[in-house]
């Protein structure tokens, strides 16, 4: 079992729609980091929190550490959305990470 | 402020070779991450230097190993080449060590033959 589990693996979803993207960890976390990755390999890191909520423009990303969960939102999505979200803990005081194996979002106009 | 730095960009080697990748990261960053990302999968946590000190280490094998320079930039090499290290290979700066945001650079892809 992946220490980083994400759903689901595959989104598609028309312009304009709400999204979220779930992230379930198994481990004990010191930070826990929303990444987002275009075709060609760069990554952006999008947010980084170990409590609460954090919002950027469109973006909302929410953790509860009880539940070992992690969501990440999109309000009003639009094509340029379309990538890889990638959801990676840190563990271990900071010097272990564990990546979920992404999900790939799919916009269409 | 510059942003994180890898070179090559692309390499080509073949089974058995050595390579040597290099990461130069942002700059007031003291904390260097690398990580292997094969085709179609999630990055996997190579190891993390802080402070020229290696902070951390995920399951590869001693043939991963890395420095870390006094101006923090860092290298990561790989002896013996094997055909499964064929991946995009991706540096991170971030400061003081741990949960801290994580710059990336845009990665090298190596493949070997």
């Amino acid at each position: 079992k992946n220490e980083v589990e994400q759903s689901p693996q595959n989104l598609t979803a028309q312009e304009g729609e709400f999204i979220t993207i779930n992230c379930s960890y198994s481990v004990g976390i010191s930070a826990l980091h929303w990444l987002q990755q275009h075709p060609g390999g760069g990554i952006v890191s999008l947010f980084m929190l170990s409590s609460g909520k954090k919002k950027h423009g469109r973006l909302i990303a929410t953790i509860n550490i009880q539940e070992k969960h992690s969501s990440l939102h999109i309000t009003a999505s639009h094509p340029r959305d379309s990538a890889v979200y990638i959801c990676a803990v840190e563990s271990g005081g900071g010097n272990q990470f564990y990546f979920g194996t992404g999900t790939s979002l799919t916009v269409i106009p | 402020e510059t942003g994180v730095t890898q070179s090559p960009t692309h390499l080509i080697k073949t089974r058995g070779q050595q390579v040597t990748l290099r990461c130069s990261s942002q700059s007031g960053h003291n904390t260097v991450s690398w990580y292997q990302q094969a085709l179609g999968q999630g990055p996997q946590f190579i190891f993390q230097y802080y402070r020229e000190e290696e902070n951390g280490r995920g399951n590869f094998p001693p043939r991963f190993s890395g420095l870390q320079f006094p101006n923090y930039s860092s290298e990561l090499n790989v002896n013996a080449l094997e055909l499964d290290d064929s991946a995009l290979y991706l540096c991170a700066s971030s400061s003081a060590g741990a949960a801290y945001e994580q710059y990336f650079g845009p990665g090298t892809r190596l493949t070997v033959t």
